[in-house]
């Protein structure tokens, strides 16, 4: 089935700060991407996605292209503020079963500091 | 438009016990997903529901059911709990299930099984 890597956090930076979470993932065929993000308390919401190669999602100031070759949809911003601090996930969708099926990864922690 | 609706928010139940949770889409939804979301584990899909019929399932054991109502709302049973069963209980709905729809999350049902 599909699996996710995504890095380690917590990741702390500095208002202002250049952001990247990377992501790397496993599937059949060429899936669907997905970044979301979880406020403290909250469920998900959707960030941005991408559904075919070399497609850039973008929303929020935040970037991710999706990449055939190097199997990644790795996430950027350029100056973060403290209201992006949340967990990021990456998430390919894929066919499964009957359906098609989101696949999680750990999720990354960001803590934006002043 | 009134956001995926999950109840309760909050449940405290006793071991051997089991557990009903409630999921109501976005109107015009007519796919639901529960997943289950834990500090060890992180995101696990469930399963998913589309039309009434369960559409994929993931890989948990036969004491986590589901059903979805012709007015798209879904439940979650999970019978004989057991204190591994302690997490947060996510619920996603689509407009459709084909690949790359985005999925809206509600809130979730935090479970906490004593």
């Amino acid at each position: 089935g599909d699996s996710v890597t995504q890095m380690e956090g917590p990741v702390t930076l500095s208002e202002e700060a250049f952001l990247t979470i990377n992501c790397t993932y496993t599937a059949t065929g060429y899936p669907s991407l997905f970044w979301y993000v979880q406020y403290p308390g909250e469920g998900l919401q959707l960030l941005l996605k991408a559904t075919k190669a070399d497609d850039k999602g973008s929303n929020k100031g935040f970037e991710a292209t999706y990449r055939k070759e190097t199997t990644s949809f790795h996430l950027e911003k350029g100056s973060v503020q403290v209201s992006d601090s949340a967990v990021y996930f990456c998430a390919p969708e894929g066919p499964s079963g009957g359906g098609n099926k989101l696949t999680f990864g750990t999720g990354t922690q960001l803590k934006v500091e002043l | 438009k009134a956001g995926v609706t999950q109840t309760p928010r909050y449940l405290i139940k006793t071991r051997g016990q089991q557990v009903t949770l409630s999921c109501s889409p976005i109107s015009g939804h007519r796919s639901v997903s529960w997943y289950q979301q834990t500090p060890g584990q992180g995101l696990q899909f469930l399963f998913e529901y589309f039309s009434e019929t369960q559409r994929n399932k993931g890989n948990f054991p036969g004491r986590f059911s589901g059903r979805q109502f012709s007015n798209s709302r879904s439940e979650m049973n999970v019978s004989t709990l057991e204190l591994g069963d302690s997490a947060l209980y996510l619920c996603a709905s689509r407009r459709e299930f084909t690949e790359g729809t985005e999925a809206f999350f509600g809130q979730g049902t935090r479970l906490t099984v004593v």
